[in-house]
């Protein structure tokens, strides 16, 4: 029940397009859901969050889509650059994020020129 | 501001010997995570401190695995003895820890091989 599932695992998307990943998560107690951007030989960093009380947030080119009764989350990327390549991770946690976060599996994603 | 800062960034070791990670959370994050990251996978966590108390080690193998934060701040963690399937990234994050949203922030992690 603590499992939170990520698709696709591996994303080639052509600059400028639209990059989208995919979560889905049983636990109906998380209450926070982050987006982490991972580079090779760096730590997880926080790209945007949201809480289930709304259905989106944006923020610059990141939008996250929110469906609590399908117990489902999205990553959109706009305008997808070179340098978005990197390994994105969805999470869920409760309180807030104060306690565990529990992540995907990861989707690695390849913006080519 | 500092992040949260880790050593050994790298550590080969044989099997059977011990290995201690060391980190420094953000100044006044009171809140610190331990967590594994294998290749290809997302991190998951190890053990999680309030100050200086671990309120969730459910996911630390105590057998081979220890951890301390002593005075609330820096954290180690410890493995002894080590095994081939311990090669990973240790992961250390913090965040504020008080009643609300309060992000988790990573550190650079430490890659370990055990051979």
């Amino acid at each position: 029940q603590q499992q939170v599932k990520q698709s696709p695992q591996s994303l080639i998307v052509q600059k400028g397009g639209i990059s989208i990943i995919n979560c889905a998560y049983e636990n109906t107690a998380f209450d926070y859901f982050p987006w982490y951007q991972q580079f090779p030989g760096k730590g997880p960093a926080l790209l945007i969050a949201i809480r289930p009380d709304v259905s989106e947030k944006k923020e610059g080119r990141f939008t996250i889509s929110f469906n609590k009764s399908a117990k489902q989350f999205s990553l959109h990327i706009m305008d997808s650059q070179p340098g978005d390549s990197a390994t994105y991770f969805c999470a869920a946690g409760s309180n807030f994020g104060n306690e565990k976060l529990t992540f995907g599996t990861g989707t690695r994603l390849t913006i080519i020129p | 501001e500092a992040g949260v800062v880790q050593s050994p960034r790298y550590k080969i070791i044989e099997k059977k010997q011990p290995v201690a990670f060391w980190c420094n959370p953000i100044s006044g994050h009171n809140t610190l995570y331990w967590y594994l990251q294998n290749l290809g996978q997302g991190p998951e966590l190890l053990i999680r401190y309030e100050n200086e108390e671990a309120v969730d080690d459910s996911q630390l193998p105590k057998d081979r695995f220890s951890a301390e934060r002593l005075k609330g701040v820096d954290s180690t963690l410890k493995i002894q003895p080590a095994e081939l399937g311990d090669s990973a990234v240790y992961l250390c994050a913090s965040s504020l820890g008080l009643a609300g949203i309060h992000e988790q922030f990573f550190g650079p992690g430490t890659r370990l091989t055990v051979l």
